[in-house]
């Protein structure tokens, strides 16, 4: 079936270093979206990517969206402890308009 | 309403129990779609209704789960004989449904209902 595959699981970083998270579908995607989820919370919105090799970024934080528009990235530069959570992204599929979610990267900050 | 709301925040059952979780999606919103969350883990889909349309229920893990939405509105999960496994966060999205790839398909979350089966 249709997939998103999310890399790595886990991130320990120290803070005021980079933190990057991959995602990779095993088709193109219509658009693909990023989610936030603190400790507790639920996910809440980021960002949308929806065309071929997109670039977009809000302050430390920059998504890109692939050429194929089957991957995508989110990279934060010098992380803060604000930043701990998980981020998901979610590949919309054009077939059914279900988005499909990657499995999340736990962005950790070493103590 | 101002967002997605979802009753009850916590439920506690035995197992062998039946529970139903409700979810109040935002208003005007025609998709809407149920997840699992266990403790440290990613999402799970679960069920997705879009308006009128016929309920995609592929995540569904057992026939112990099922979920209606009345009216195109309120949604109703529940899980009969209930199992310790069930245990998890069921989280419950809403948005506005299929449209433009102009940020439509935004999903908006509810807090969550922490079910634990004792």
């Amino acid at each position: 079936g249709q997939q998103v595959m999310q890399i790595p699981q886990y991130q320990h970083v120290q803070e005021g270093e980079d933190f990057t998270t991959y995602c990779n579908s095993s088709t193109t995607l219509s658009n693909i979206q990023w989610y936030k989820q603190r400790p507790g919370g639920h996910p809440v919105f980021l960002i949308q990517l929806v065309k071929s090799g997109e670039v977009k970024k809000q302050k430390r934080l920059t998504f890109q969206f692939g050429e194929a528009k089957k991957n995508s990235s989110l990279h934060i530069t010098a992380t803060q402890t604000t930043d701990v959570g998980t981020y998901f992204c979610a590949g919309l599929m054009d077939s059914n308009y279900q988005l499909i979610w990657g499995a999340g990267t736990k962005l950790i900050i070493k103590p | 309403g101002a967002g997605v709301s979802q009753s009850p925040s916590n439920k506690v059952t035995e197992k062998g129990k039946d529970v139903e979780l409700r979810c109040d999606p935002i208003s005007g919103h025609t998709a809407l779609y149920w997840y699992r969350q266990s403790l440290g883990q990613g999402l799970e889909f679960l069920i997705y209704f879009q308006g009128n349309s016929a309920p995609d229920k592929s995540g569904l893990p057992s026939d112990r789960f099922s979920a209606e939405r009345t009216g195109g509105s309120v949604s109703t999960l529940t899980i009969q004989r209930t199992q310790q496994e069930d245990s998890a966060v069921y989280l419950c999205a809403s948005s506005s449904g299929p449209g433009l790839a102009g940020g439509k398909e935004t999903q908006y979350f509810g807090p969550g209902t922490r079910l634990l089966v004792l």
